[in-house]
């Protein structure tokens, strides 16, 4: 198995823009989480699912972050409209079962100037 | 809420020489679940050692070693014979075990470095 992948690895864009993070899970493993990580803050749970469903939103900072799972293969993390605040490393994590192993991807950097 | 402390933000080690990385977490709960990953350059999280609060072993992975005291809240990492390949931040993780509401709380991490 290729392991979690993310997309883009790196992206820098205007404040205002639309920004679009994705990620492809592990096949298999259940739960998916979105963390973002900031030297600040360092590591904060934004949002997770199981089985495609959101089940704890919390994290989610304003109504500007949206997250969807349509399947089991692909979840999107969207910003719109983007702030330079919402510079960060932002990474898809999964899980399989309820105590498993957290596996994460590569992060996606993002820069909002 | 639960909450996860590590109060070294940076530390040193000579290559071969052992290091020990502090944690310590809140809780009022007795089913729980500590970690350590491991943050290299590359960016990628890597779980390094898990320890279930239940097992009073403590929990080894070759050169890594927890010392886990319940009593205390206090969850360390101890790196034996220390590398140049463990240079990276490592972050201390806490979660209690509640089914589908399972999720893990980090600590700030501390950012390591293996002097040659």
């Amino acid at each position: 198995d290729a392991g979690v992948i993310q997309s883009p690895r790196h992206e820098v864009t205007e404040m205002g823009q639309e920004v679009t993070l994705r990620c492809k899970p592990i096949s298999g493993h259940d739960y998916l989480f979105w963390y973002r990580q900031t030297m600040m803050r360092g590591l904060e749970l934004l949002i997770y699912f199981n089985n495609n469903v959101p089940i704890d939103d919390s994290g989610m900072p304003e109504d500007r972050f949206s997250a969807k799972m349509p399947n089991a293969s692909f979840s999107t993390l969207k910003i719109q409209p983007s702030e330079p605040r919402d510079s960060a490393v932002y990474f898809c994590a999964n899980r399989k079962g309820d105590t498993g192993e957290l596996f994460f991807g590569e992060g996606s950097r993002l820069t909002v100037l | 809420a639960q909450t996860v402390t590590q109060s070294q933000p940076e530390m040193s080690v000579q290559e071969a020489e052992t290091v020990t990385l502090s944690c310590t977490y809140d809780t009022s709960e007795n089913n729980y679940y500590l970690f350590w990953y491991k943050q290299p350059p590359s960016r990628q999280m890597i779980l390094v050692i898990r320890q279930e609060a239940y097992k009073q072993q403590n929990a080894t992975e070759n050169r890594f070693s927890v010392n886990f005291q319940k009593a205390a809240k206090s969850f360390s990492l101890k790196i034996s014979d220390s590398q140049l390949g463990d240079t990276a931040m490592y972050f201390c993780a806490f979660m209690i075990y509640t089914g589908a509401n399972s999720k893990l709380t980090f600590g700030k991490g501390i950012t390591l470095s293996v002097r040659p």
